[in-house]
């Protein structure tokens, strides 16, 4: 079973207009956490924003907040005002383990092509 | 400048034909993964390795190799690399511990591999 879920190969969205990227997980761990990676067409992974199972507050990063719903196994990245530079693909990642000697593995979605029209 | 190099960031290579990729962090970081991503299945990790002479297979370890002799480089070895081994490879480090932002996973810059 996928353990990293992103149900949207693409989407288009106006500029200026805020956009929500699904990400639902699977794990039965108690100990995770959810990053979420930018990549332009050049190529490198930007690191945009962290969750962590036990953090008791969504995170937030200037443009980036996550919509984490534990109880759905969501974690969905919302970017507000979108700007033509957020055209990328993004992609949602899961470590899982409480064991501090267990392999610090990213588990990745399929990711999201995101089109910021103008 | 914190960073993670790769090198080369381009290469076309022939079957059989031996090659490594190297890889560079200088942020101290204890760990450091090999990825590779091809289109619609995300990155997979190759290799990781916990500390300096400690590696161990990720999930698609087949047809490659790794080493950690010193702390900031970990190469990646093809030594007979075939065609279902071009991808976009990705160098990843971070700092170990308990989950947090602080186990940010740094990436380097990608080595786009054809193997013909």
């Amino acid at each position: 079973a996928q353990k990293i879920t992103q149900t949207q190969p693409g989407m288009f969205v106006q500029e200026k207009e805020a956009v929500t990227l699904d990400c639902t997980y699977d794990t039965s761990d108690p100990s995770y956490g959810l990053f979420w990676y930018k990549q332009p067409s050049s190529g490198e992974m930007i690191f945009l924003i962290y969750q962590g199972s036990y953090d008791q507050q969504n995170a937030t990063e200037g443009r980036y907040s996550l919509n984490f719903q534990k109880a759905r196994k969501s974690a969905n990245l919302v970017i507000s005002a979108s700007q033509l530079g957020d055209s990328a693909m993004y992609f949602c990642a899961m470590r899982e383990g409480i064991d501090l000697h267990s392999n610090y593995q990213l588990i990745w979605g399929a990711g999201t092509k995101l089109i910021i029209k103008p | 400048e914190a960073q993670v190099t790769q090198n080369p960031r381009y290469l076309i290579t022939v079957t059989g034909k031996k090659l490594t990729v190297t890889c560079s962090q200088n942020m101290n970081h204890e760990y450091m993964s090999w990825y590779r991503q091809d289109p619609g299945l995300g990155l997979r990790q190759i290799y990781y390795s916990m500390n300096v002479e400690v590696t161990d297979k990720g999930d698609v370890p087949e047809g490659y190799k790794v080493s950690r002799k010193e702390k900031r480089n970990f190469p990646l070895i093809l030594e007979s690399p075939s065609p279902n081994q071009t991808s976009l490879y990705f160098c990843a480090s971070s700092f170990s511990g308990p989950i947090s932002s602080y186990n940010e996973q740094f990436f380097g810059p990608g080595t786009r591999l054809t193997v013909l």
